[in-house]
């Protein structure tokens, strides 16, 4: 099974702080992505990296920047965190190979709360 | 615009009702649109449809896509309590590999009743 796990499940941070969000794939999956969930917005695309030491920008990247060193890793910081950025951050990843790279497997999620 | 949208926002049935839940989209580059459910943690996969008409089934969940209206549906037959979650709809877009890109619908929120 696919296993996608993230740093926290709950994390409570003040205004300004740097922010790190760890995920980690255990499938050897080449794409990567982060994602933001807000209630009556759905899922929006903040980053995504299709191999190691590349990212591309998603739909709403501002305040946000990412990091992959190694495949199975990924990061997301907020370098300096603001109350807009309140939300539930998603990790996913996908391997690259036909109509399989279409289908993401998600982490359990992160609730983060910027005071 | 790429968007996909989703309906109803919400639905409250009672077990053993059967529930229909529509996905819309108007996207460039279509390649695929997935079904996840999503209680109160991640989103796990359900379906990836890619041609029209051809029916996946699950157990008591089916979904088919209509790609020449656009849209597809999620049914779930003789509904349970444990269905109780958020089914999300997103549709893939790019020309493959790493341009692939998920638009996502805001999710129809359904709450199965004793």
């Amino acid at each position: 099974d696919v296993k996608v796990t993230q740093s926290s499940r709950y994390l409570v941070k003040r205004t300004g702080e740097k922010v790190f969000l760890e995920c980690v794939q255990d499938m050897d999956h080449e794409n990567m992505f982060w994602y933001r969930q807000d209630p009556g917005l759905g899922l929006r695309l903040i980053y995504f990296s299709y191999d190691v030491k590349m990212k591309e920008k998603g739909d709403i990247p501002e305040g946000y920047s990412v990091s992959r060193e190694k495949k199975e890793r990924f990061s997301l910081i907020l370098e300096s965190a603001s109350t807009n950025q309140t939300s539930m951050y998603l990790c996913a990843s996908s391997h690259p190979i036909l109509y399989t790279a279409d289908t993401q497997y998600f982490g359990p999620g992160t609730r983060l709360t910027v005071l | 615009e790429d968007k996909v949208v989703q309906s109803p926002l919400s639905l409250v049935v009672h077990e053993g009702d059967t529930v229909t839940l529509n996905c819309s989209y108007e996207v460039t580059n279509f390649r695929s649109l997935l079904w996840y459910k999503q209680e109160k943690k991640a989103p796990t996969f359900l379906f990836m449809l890619t041609s029209s008409g051809i029916e996946k089934k699950s157990g008591r969940l089916s979904s088919i896509l209509d790609k020449k209206e656009l849209f597809s549906i999620l049914n779930i037959t003789a509904t349970q309590t444990g269905d109780s979650a958020v089914y999300l709809c997103a549709v893939v877009i790019g020309y493959g590999g790493a341009t692939n890109k998920l638009i996502f619908g805001t999710g129809t929120l359904l709450a199965v009743q004793p």
